[in-house]
């Protein structure tokens, strides 16, 4: 029961590139979240899925889309890398309104 | 819209003693409250929540929170601080009212124990 997973751990990115992050749980949940976290700012809220085939906007969206592809994986996407995007990515599942249960997150740094 | 807010970036407390982490929160309908614990270059792990009931609150790891709706406030308390019990520490509130299913986060406080 590896909880929920993440990958990749750390990734370096070129402005105007792009690339996916994974996110995979076990546990069964029906509800998925990413989220960034930024030094003094706390984790905002990217993107969230409620159940499979449904997405929805957060509080900091712009710039990235999602899939929830199945049960068990929900993945962000940017298209276009930008240096604000620098940041540490946090993944997140959960069954409402229990606790949410993070991944061990994702280090991006854009240059 | 929900908020959070951790008034102190950081907390020293002696080894042994007792420790307080402030959390005060603003929602329109009534509240889901979470506290999470983050070590360095780790995820959250989640310590105790607050969704209806006694309004004191045991968690992991000997911590407690007390939910005060008339002061909007939840605070995490331990009676007696361990060295391995400092960390960033985050208060997290979501509202039954409506809205995002996500949470919203304090910005954090960094919890040091001396020692």
């Amino acid at each position: 029961n590896a909880g929920v997973t993440q990958t990749p751990k750390f990734q370096v990115l070129k402005t105007g590139q792009s690339m996916t992050l994974q996110c995979a749980q076990d546990m069964n949940h029906n509800s998925m979240y990413w989220y960034r976290q930024d030094p003094g700012m706390g984790l905002r809220l990217i993107y969230y899925s409620a159940s499979e085939g449904t997405t929805d906007k957060g509080e900091v969206p712009n710039g990235y889309n999602v899939s929830r592809l199945n049960k068990r994986e929900f993945s962000l996407r940017l298209e276009s890398a930008a240096p604000s995007q620098t940041s540490v990515y946090f993944c997140a599942s959960s069954e409402p309104p229990s606790a949410q249960y993070f991944g061990p997150g994702t280090r991006l740094l854009v240059l | 819209a929900q908020s959070v807010a951790q008034p102190e970036d950081q907390v020293n407390v002696a080894e042994g003693n007792p420790l307080t982490v402030k959390c005060t929160y603003s929602v329109s309908g009534n509240p889901y409250l979470f506290w999470y614990v983050q070590y360095p270059n780790r995820g959250l792990q989640f310590l105790l929540k607050y969704i209806t009931g006694d309004n004191l609150v045991k968690g992991s790891y000997g911590f407690e929170a007390e939910f005060n709706k008339s002061q909007t406030s939840f605070h995490l308390k331990k009676p007696s601080a361990l060295v391995s019990d400092s960390a960033l520490y985050f208060c997290a509130v979501r509202d039954l009212g409506g809205g995002a299913d996500g949470l919203t986060f304090g910005k954090g406080t960094h919890l040091i124990i001396q020692p």
